[in-house]
């Protein structure tokens, strides 16, 4: 299995909301990422877990909180996002080996903030 | 720094070849990564290099020369479907997690 998934796939929430991204991979990886993608940029990395400590956080604002359950699962919770925060949520997963680590990218969620 | 730069925009049709350079400051330098993102969809992993040369996959080549501080991706044998997106990224010094993008070339193949 070299799959990461992602649910949901689309999700549109108010800015009063509360809402929670999903992300599972069974490769056995020990490092897994959320990134943030505008359209026609680059993914800017969020954060980092890696043996399910918090290994990276990129000054990401509050309203967005990461949690790593498992090996296997990361999620992502929102609450009173702002309309700026609309964008492809991507989760990626890799080995943890160093420079030559490869990331396996989920098929993303495609946020809209109301 | 540690900055990668690339075309934006790349057009080429049906069965010919494309190189997408990328260069790159040489300050901490491990190697070089290329991913394909089509519209809509999720990065993919493609080839990484670390050691000068040509790496081959099927029709995807990737080439990194050190002394030059360059690397490219050739594509060959175009298809449709390789209009894409395609990054170029390379591991952080200090910290190999991070990855510094490029900011993408848009590749559009055309009949």
């Amino acid at each position: 299995d070299t799959e990461v998934t992602q649910t949901p796939k689309h999700l549109v929430m108010g800015m009063t909301n509360k809402k929670s991204l999903k992300c599972e991979q069974h490769m056995g990886h020990r490092a897994m990422y959320w990134y943030k993608q505008k359209a026609k940029k680059p993914p800017e990395l969020m954060f980092v877990y890696s043996y399910e400590k918090l290994s990276i956080n990129e000054s990401v604002p509050s309203r967005f909180s990461p949690e790593c359950p498992n090996s296997s699962l990361l999620n992502l919770h929102l609450h009173a996002l702002q309309p700026e925060d609309s964008a492809l949520y991507l989760c990626a997963s890799s080995q943890d080996l160093g420079a030559a680590d490869t990331q396996y990218f989920g098929p993303g969620t495609r946020l809209t903030v109301l | 720094g540690q900055s990668l730069e690339q075309p934006s925009e790349v057009t080429a049709v049906e069965g010919a070849i494309v190189q997408i350079n990328c260069t790159y400051q040489t300050s901490g330098f491990y190697g070089l990564s290329w991913y394909q993102q089509h519209d809509g969809g999720a990065p993919t992993f493609l080839s990484y290099n670390a050691l000068d040369g040509l790496e081959e996959t099927g029709r995807f080549s990737s080439f990194l020369s050190r002394s030059d501080s360059y690397g490219y991706l050739l594509l060959q044998e175009l298809q449709m479907k390789d209009s894409a997106s395609y990054f170029c990224a390379r591991p952080i010094a200090g910290n190999n997690r991070k990855l510094i993008w490029g900011l993408g070339t848009s590749l559009a193949v055309n009949p």
